[in-house]
């Protein structure tokens, strides 16, 4: 069964800082990996996603990840943080499980931003 | 843009009464998914359909809860009787089964709490 590890539950960076956030995940082959954002009190929105090919993708807001199997890692990164994407992220896992896709989230990394 | 359509956004409900989640998936998408999100936690899958058909309902408590997609397109998610320790996020989500494309798209959640 596969599995996801925030290992950050909490991070604090100032308007214009970088920023990564930590993803490493658990399969036994290559999975599908996503990260969501989700702000308070709304659903879960789609960052972007890896499948396959190249190892850096680009998403939605600026975000990026890399892929690095030898890690078993999907970090994401910005170079520029802005007020705005002050939320919560979680990474998931997508994996064949019988005939069907499950998809596993960790437990999320909440990012508060500071002027 | 198509959408996840959940309702009602907000449910308050006393202990022991009945409880139920309506949502719609984006049109096309055979992949349906319950999630249980608990404040400050990630989402934790409780069903999962193929078209009708259960596939995972492995975290669901099977002795209250109950779930259905009767002709493969909306779904219902029932409590009764509800517990307090029910009040969550239920966060209803889809995704296209075919080659390619197992990202999940979410809806806006029903928040309940139990009184």
């Amino acid at each position: 069964a596969q599995s996801v590890t925030q290992p950050d539950i909490h991070i604090t960076v100032s308007e214009g800082a970088s920023l990564e956030l930590r993803c490493n995940y658990s399969y036994g082959a290559t999975p599908y990996l996503f990260w969501y954002v989700q702000s308070p009190g709304q659903g879960l929105q789609l960052l972007l996603k890896y499948f396959s090919g190249d190892t850096l993708v680009q998403g939605i807001k600026g975000f990026e990840a890399e892929f690095k199997r030898s890690q078993s890692s999907f970090n994401l990164r910005k170079p520029s943080v802005h007020w705005s994407d002050a939320a919560e992220y979680f990474c998931a896992v997508g994996a064949d499980s019988g005939g069907y896709q499950k998809v596993t989230f960790g437990t999320g990394t909440k990012l508060q931003v500071i002027p | 843009e198509a959408e996840v359509a959940q309702s009602p956004r907000y449910k308050i409900t006393e202990k022991s009464q009945a409880v139920a989640f309506w949502c719609d998936p984006i049109s096309g998408h055979a992949t349906l998914y319950w999630y249980r999100q608990i404040l400050g936690q990630g989402p934790e899958l409780l069903v999962q359909f193929q078209d009708e058909s259960v596939v995972d309902d492995s975290q669901l408590p099977k002795d209250r809860f109950s779930a259905e997609r009767l002709k493969g397109v909306d779904s219902t998610l029932k409590i009764q009787p509800a517990e307090l320790g029910d009040s969550a996020m239920y966060l209803c989500a889809s995704s296209f089964s075919g080659q390619g494309s197992p990202e999940a798209f979410f809806g806006q959640g029903t928040r309940l709490t139990v009184v």
